[in-house]
This record gives C-alpha cells, sequence and structure tokens, in this order.
C-alpha cells in the first residue's frame, strides 16, 4: 500500500494568518495521464470529511479561494493564504492512483 | 441534492455480523466508484471496501474474506455486509461516492453509522 505521511500532525494557526500543511507519499503519485491522484479533505468536528481539493490542486465546487494545492510526484501541499474560524478540523491528504486508496494521519488545525 | 444515507450500525458481540446500508438520492449508484470508509475512534480514516461502476470489488487486507460489498440497482443503495466482526472493526463507517467518466475526488459523504464490537 502507499503510504502517506503529513506534517505538522498539529497546527495552532492565527485568524488571518496563512497555513500550510505538508503531505508525502512512498510513490509518486503523477499518473502517465499526467495528472497527480492527491486529495485534500477536511473534517470539522463532529462531521464527515469533506473533499476540498483533487488532483493535487483543483478545488472542489463551493471551496473558497483561499484553500490552494500544490505540488507533484511525492510531495504535496495544501496552503490556506488566511485563515478563517471556520476551518478548523482535522485535513486529510489521500492518495488515489492504486487501490486501496490510503489517508495521511491528518493534521488538526485550531485556532490559538 | 445529492445525498447519501448510511444505516445498520450497532453494538455486537465479537464473532457477529452485521449489514450497513448507503441509500443515494439525487444520483444512480452504479454509475459510480462507490466506497465504504472507516473511523474508528479517535483515529483517521481508512478505505475498507469499494465496487467500482463496472460492479468488480476491491478490499483492504484486514477484512478480506469476512466484509463483501454490494448494491441494489433497484434500491439504488450500497451495501456493507460484515461477518466475523472483531473488536478492531469498531468504528464509524461512511459510504462516499467517487468518480464516474474521470476522477475528481470522493464528493459526496453520509453522516455515517457507528459500529461497536464488544462483548
Amino acid at each position: 500500500d502507499i503510504v502517506m505521511t503529513q506534517s505538522p500532525l498539529s497546527l495552532p494557526v492565527t485568524p488571518g494568518e496563512p497555513a500550510s500543511i505538508s503531505c508525502r507519499s512512498s510513490q509518486s503519485l503523477l499518473h502517465k495521464n499526467g495528472y497527480n491522484y492527491l486529495d485534500w479533505y477536511l473534517q470539522k468536528p463532529g462531521q464527515p470529511p469533506q473533499l476540498l481539493i483533487s488532483l493535487g490542486s483543483t478545488r472542489a465546487s463551493g471551496v473558497p479561494d483561499r484553500f490552494s494545492g500544490s505540488g507533484s510526484g511525492t510531495d504535496f501541499t495544501l496552503e490556506i493564504s488566511g485563515v478563517e474560524a471556520e476551518d478548523v478540523g482535522i485535513y486529510y491528504c489521500m492518495q488515489a492512483l492504486q487501490p486501496p486508496r490510503t489517508f495521511g494521519q491528518g493534521t488538526k488545525v485550531e485556532i490559538k | 441534492e445529492l445525498q447519501l444515507v448510511e444505516s445498520g450500525g450497532g453494538l455486537i458481540q465479537p464473532g457477529g455480523s452485521l449489514r450497513l446500508s448507503c441509500a443515494a438520492s439525487g444520483f444512480t449508484v452504479s454509475r459510480y466508484y462507490m466506497t465504504w470508509v472507516r473511523q474508528a475512534p479517535g483515529k483517521g480514516l481508512q478505505c475498507v471496501s469499494v465496487i467500482y461502476s463496472a460492479g468488480n470489488t476491491y478490499y483492504t487486507d484486514s477484512v478480506k474474506g469476512r466484509f463483501t460489498v454490494s448494491r441494489d440497482n433497484s434500491k439504488n443503495t450500497l451495501f456493507l455486509q460484515m461477518n466475523s466482526l472483531r473488536v478492531d472493526d469498531t468504528a464509524v463507517y461512511y459510504c462516499a461516492r467517487g468518480e464516474a467518466d474521470y476522477y475528481y475526488g470522493l464528493d459526496v459523504w453520509g453522516q455515517g453509522t457507528a459500529v461497536t464490537v464488544s462483548s
């Protein structure tokens, strides 16, 4: 299975300040079609996960543009340009290149 | 509105069986990659089984031979038959929708159903 490793695991943030989460995969997620099969999800407290970004950098419908994804191969980053209170929760990366799809451990974002 | 609603969870003794259901509305289950994802208490996310639109299935190693994923097209519902349940199967089980014609992530999730395996 492809192992996904996130850092940091905990991220205290100040509202309005930027935040960044790293995700590294044990194998390249770059498909021969040129897309990286890497998603980002946010699980808010008491809720199921919600899709933020797919294919490394494509924002899902309704996701604010303060969220952006970048990276290729084995190294990926989720950036929040200015954190808002509603952004608290646990962020997960997930690879979709090979079954089984595997998630990172999660990064807990909380307001300072 | 696109919606998934899980049911069937509960408290079960080790070795027992449960059948989870995931009723879909707003789209046709058989046209999509559908997956069951579980979350043990205080833990992260794990994809345990998948059924592709073509009907082929996949299971993570820890549930192979014990869990079976299926769908009833007439009811537009996904199922997870769980047999020989173990304490470490305790989790909230979510169903989620994946891709149809092209990849765009797991874009629709249910609220989850809790399974507790305990004596």
